[in-house]
């Protein structure tokens, strides 16, 4: 089974903090991605990678940045966070190919105060 | 523009009471279209891909089928176990080699005892 784990389920962070959120995936895959999920939004991309050190931008990358640097980990981070950061955060990862069925880590849910 | 669109945005049913969801999308070519399940607070949990018009999947008390503009996720006597979101996603041809799919804003569904 494909694994997907990110580094905490619920974070609580202070306006203006760096915050780091970690996403490992046990299988080898191509492709990363970070979303975030809000009521009445769905699921909008931030940034995804397909290789180590590549990076793309999603939709809503603003306010946000990522580091690949080995093939199974992506990492995402608010430089400075913000009230409206507050969200849970999704990773995925696909395999490249023809398959790309992207599956998902657990979240962590962020609250910035 | 490429537009994923489900329906309904919620639904309630009785233990046993059989019903439909539907995703329709607009993109110019189609590479793949995902279902997915996501219980509150958790990660999208995969469920079916389907590529081609007249495709149909099957696990348990869910089919999933595809038309060239939309696709039904069928579930036939309900159980309170299958509340949850049901995310739909495609993949359109013209996202070159990214994995970038694009995602409907999900029915949320109620199964009463």
């Amino acid at each position: 089974d494909v694994k997907v784990t990110q580094s905490s389920r619920y974070l609580v962070k202070r306006t203006g903090e760096k915050v780091f959120l970690e996403c490992v995936q046990d299988m080898d895959h191509e492709n990363m991605f970070w979303y975030r999920q809000d009521p009445g939004l769905g699921l909008r991309l931030i940034y995804f990678s397909y290789d180590v050190k590549m990076k793309e931008k999603g939709d809503i990358p603003e306010g946000y940045s990522v580091s690949r640097e080995k093939k199974e980990r992506f990492s995402l981070i608010l430089e400075s966070a913000s009230t409206n950061q507050t969200s849970m955060y999704l990773c995925a990862s696909t395999p490249g190919g023809q398959d790309s069925v992207q599956y998902f880590g657990p979240g962590t849910r962020l609250l910035v105060l | 523009e490429d537009q994923v669109t489900q329906s309904p945005e919620a639904l309630r049913l009785q233990e046993g009471e059989s019903s439909s969801l539907n995703c329709s999308y607009t993109v110019s070519g189609l590479r793949g279209l995902f279902w997915y399940r996501q219980d509150p607070g958790k990660g999208p949990e995969f469920l079916f891909t389907l590529y081609s018009a007249g495709e149909e999947k099957e696990k348990e008390r869910l089919k999933a089928t595809l038309t060239k503009k939309e696709s039904f996720l069928h579930i036939t006597a309900p159980k309170p176990e299958d509340s949850a979101t049901y995310l739909c996603a495609v993949h359109p041809s013209n996202a070159g080699n990214n994995r970038k799919l694009i995602w409907g804003l999900g029915t949320s569904l109620a199964v009463n005892p």
